[in-house]
């Protein structure tokens, strides 16, 4: 089993300043990781795919890169609203298999 | 707009079952592969089930390989998750998401393995 680790667990960033984000997997996964991002009460939304392929209708200020078993979620300039939960995940589609890490909180500052 | 509503959430005894339902609207529900993804109160992100976009192909994660059932209508849009043997551990919100999968230029398909849109959710409380 793949195990997706991200860090910090806690992460506290004033508005407009960058965020870094990191997920590591316990084995190689190529490009196959997915971001999301999870405001309280509310389901999961999709940012990046593909290690850094933006999703329909995700700023630009989301940025992901990373490839094999170190991966990075940038927030160029924080706004309000993108204060959440940060979750990485990886899919190994053959077989069909998918992990997600443990979550990253992004609190204001 | 695309959208994904689940029901059929509640509280049951454990043993028991419950199924729950996912209602597709949008997008050509017969073209997507499916997803259950659970989040246990408080906690992360867990994915449960998967079926292929005309059913051929259904995975699941160890924790509830034999006891769930994934299934799907194309003719009703409408996901399915069936579950029985239900444990206080299985107490979650049930997520159905879409696959980002894909088809090439000869019409074969492709798994994606992200998860775009997502329901709102569905609670499942298993308690005596």
């Amino acid at each position: 089993e793949i195990v997706m680790t991200q860090s910090p667990a806690t992460l506290s960033v004033s508005p407009g300043e960058r965020a870094t984000l990191s997920c590591r997997a316990s084995q190689s996964v190529s490009s196959n990781l997915a971001w999301y991002q999870q405001k309280p009460g509310q389901a999961p939304r999709l940012l990046i795919y593909g290690a850094s392929t933006r999703a329909t209708g995700i700023p630009a200020r989301f940025s992901g890169s990373g490839s094999g078993t170190e991966f990075t979620l940038t927030i160029s300039s924080l706004q309000s609203e993108d204060f959440a939960v940060y979750y990485c995940q990886q899919y190994n589609n053959w077989p069909p298999w998918y992990t997600f890490g443990q979550g990253t909180k992004l609190e204001i500052k | 707009q695309v959208q994904l509503v689940e029901s059929g959430g509640g509280v049951v005894q454990p043993g028991r079952s419950l199924r729950l339902s996912c209602a597709a609207s949008g997008f050509t529900f017969s073209s997507y592969g499916m997803h259950w993804v659970r989040q246990a109160p408080g906690k992360g992100l867990e994915w449960v089930a998967v079926i292929w976009y005309d059913g051929s192909n259904k995975y699941y994660a160890d924790s509830v390989k034999g006891r769930f059932t994934i299934s799907r209508d194309n003719s009703k849009n409408t996901l399915y998750l069936q579950m029985n043997s239900l444990r206080a551990e299985d107490t979650a919100v049930y997520y159905c998401a879409r696959d980002g999968n894909y088809y090439d230029s000869s019409g074969y398909y492709y798994p994606g393995g992200w998860f775009d849109p997502w329901g709102q959710g569905t609670l499942v409380t298993v308690s005596s």
